[in-house]
């Protein structure tokens, strides 16, 4: 089955600790996106990448990191210096087409700073 | 002033109720309207997207745009127990992988 894929479910940092989020898509999508879910905010765009090799800053990319160097793969890191990384993250793909509105979820991965 | 306003709910009905949900925007150069579901603790599900001004119906829902008023709604008729749920309006400029703009979600729950 075609779908997006994230890992792990639930991750526990320490103070100071960078961790890494996996994300992969087998949809052949050209375009990936990081969003932090945060109760009363909504979707909030971290990184978005639409080509291998590439990618931008969203609304709120400070303290994290990202890397697109497959086109199925798009990891983001959250490093030390991200002060408030407990939230829910989820990560995106879309095609890029004139027909295409639709944004595919990944089931999220639940971060908590221990 | 955020560029999508939805009013995060609760909302609770009875179950067989019609739903009202609602989501205002300031950029009049959005152009693509969706509605997703979440589901606690999982990612958002595309219900329904439209691109002009007018009703589109699926099953249960429909959905309106009017973009006179920068004003779109979803309405769930016949609502289930399975229904509850948060709700996404979200939005984009254009359809070549732009960025999403989302609402805040309205949670919702359909009380048996």
């Amino acid at each position: 089955d075609g779908g997006i894929t994230q890992s792990p479910k639930y991750l526990f940092r320490k103070e100071g600790q960078n961790v890494t989020l996996s994300c992969e898509q087998n949809l052949n999508h050209d375009a990936m996106y990081w969003y932090r879910q945060d109760p009363g905010q909504g979707l909030r765009l971290i990184y978005y990448s639409q080509i291998v090799n590439d990618f931008q800053k969203g609304d709120i990319a400070e303290g994290y990191s990202v890397s697109r160097e497959k086109k199925e793969s798009f990891p983001l890191t959250v490093t030390s210096a991200q002060k408030n990384p407990t939230a829910f993250y989820l990560c995106a793909s879309t095609t890029i087409s004139i027909m295409n509105t639709e944004a595919f979820f990944g089931q999220g991965t639940r971060l908590t700073v221990v | 002033q955020k560029e999508v306003e939805q009013d995060p709910g609760p909302l609770s009905v009875p179950e067989g109720a019609i739903v009202s949900l609602n989501c205002t925007y300031s950029n009049s150069a959005f152009q693509y309207f969706m509605w997703y579901r979440q589901y606690s603790r999982k990612g958002p599900e595309l219900l329904m997207y439209t691109y002009s001004s007018g009703n589109k119906e699926d099953g249960r829902f429909t959905a309106q745009v009017d973009k006179s008023s920068k004003y779109i709604s979803l309405f769930i008729r016949d609502s289930q127990p399975s229904d509850s749920a948060t709700y996404l309006c979200a939005m984009i400029r254009n359809n070549y992988g732009q960025n999403f703009v989302f609402g805040p979600g309205t949670r919702l729950s359909v009380l048996p």
